[in-house]
């Protein structure tokens, strides 16, 4: 069956510093995927999501791009900062009518 | 802008009680999901419909049933509630089309003591 593997955490970054979070999935044909984020205390929030092979997705300062040769969905950002503090979820919608969601990683920037 | 509505963002319950967890959304969507968040545990599906009066278990049903009579509510019920029914629970909805995704509400933070 689909399947996400993320990235463990958690990741502590200074502010200013490269993100990456790592996401790998298993599934059969050509699943789209994205990328969640969870601020404290509040539900999942769609952060970017990518369709296709070589699509690459992109929001405030986030980007991932669909590698099908690797089977990889790598979030990154250039400059973190504090306001970035989250959990982060990568998650692949394949043949089922579901999505399927890595395990989460969270994510501190300190100041 | 699109939106899924959680009833109660907290609430307290005690051990026994019967607890309504409602969630409505607003987009016309088919498919309506409820998780559990656990720390460490990550997103566990908990039932899932596809249409009005339909309804799935997802991964962890027990302890919980659910009701859809309308196509823009999704119920979730904890028949008689536990300490271990204290979670945060997520609502979520979507199209079901391929590269679409869910929208979720903000959560319910329960607590049962």
């Amino acid at each position: 069956g689909d399947s996400v593997t993320q990235m463990e955490g958690p990741v502590t970054l200074s502010e200013e510093a490269f993100l990456t979070i790592n996401c790998t999935y298993t599934a059969t044909g050509y699943p789209s995927l994205f990328w969640y984020v969870q601020y404290p205390g509040e539900g999942l929030q769609l952060l970017l999501k990518a369709t296709k092979a070589d699509d690459k997705g992109s929001n405030k300062g986030f980007e991932a791009t669909y590698r099908k040769e690797t089977t990889s969905f790598h979030l990154e950002k250039g400059s973190v900062q504090v306001s970035d503090s989250a959990v982060y979820f990568c998650a692949l919608s394949g043949s089922a009518r579901q999505l399927t969601f890595g395990s989460g990683t969270q994510l501190t920037v300190l100041p | 802008d699109v939106k899924v509505t959680q009833s109660s963002r907290y609430l307290v319950k005690r051990t026994g009680e019967k607890v309504f967890l409602e969630c409505v959304q607003d987009m016309d969507h088919e498919n309506m999901f409820w998780y559990r968040q656990d720390p460490g545990l990550g997103l566990r599906l908990i039932y899932f419909s596809y249409d009005v009066k339909m309804k799935e278990k997802g991964d962890i049903p027990e302890g919980y049933s659910v009701s859809r009579e309308k196509k823009e509510r999704f119920s979730l019920i904890l028949e008689s509630a536990s300490t271990n029914q204290t979670s945060m629970y997520l609502c979520a909805s979507g199209l079901g089309e391929r590269g679409y995704g869910y929208t979720f509400g903000s959560g319910t933070r329960l607590t049962v003591v």
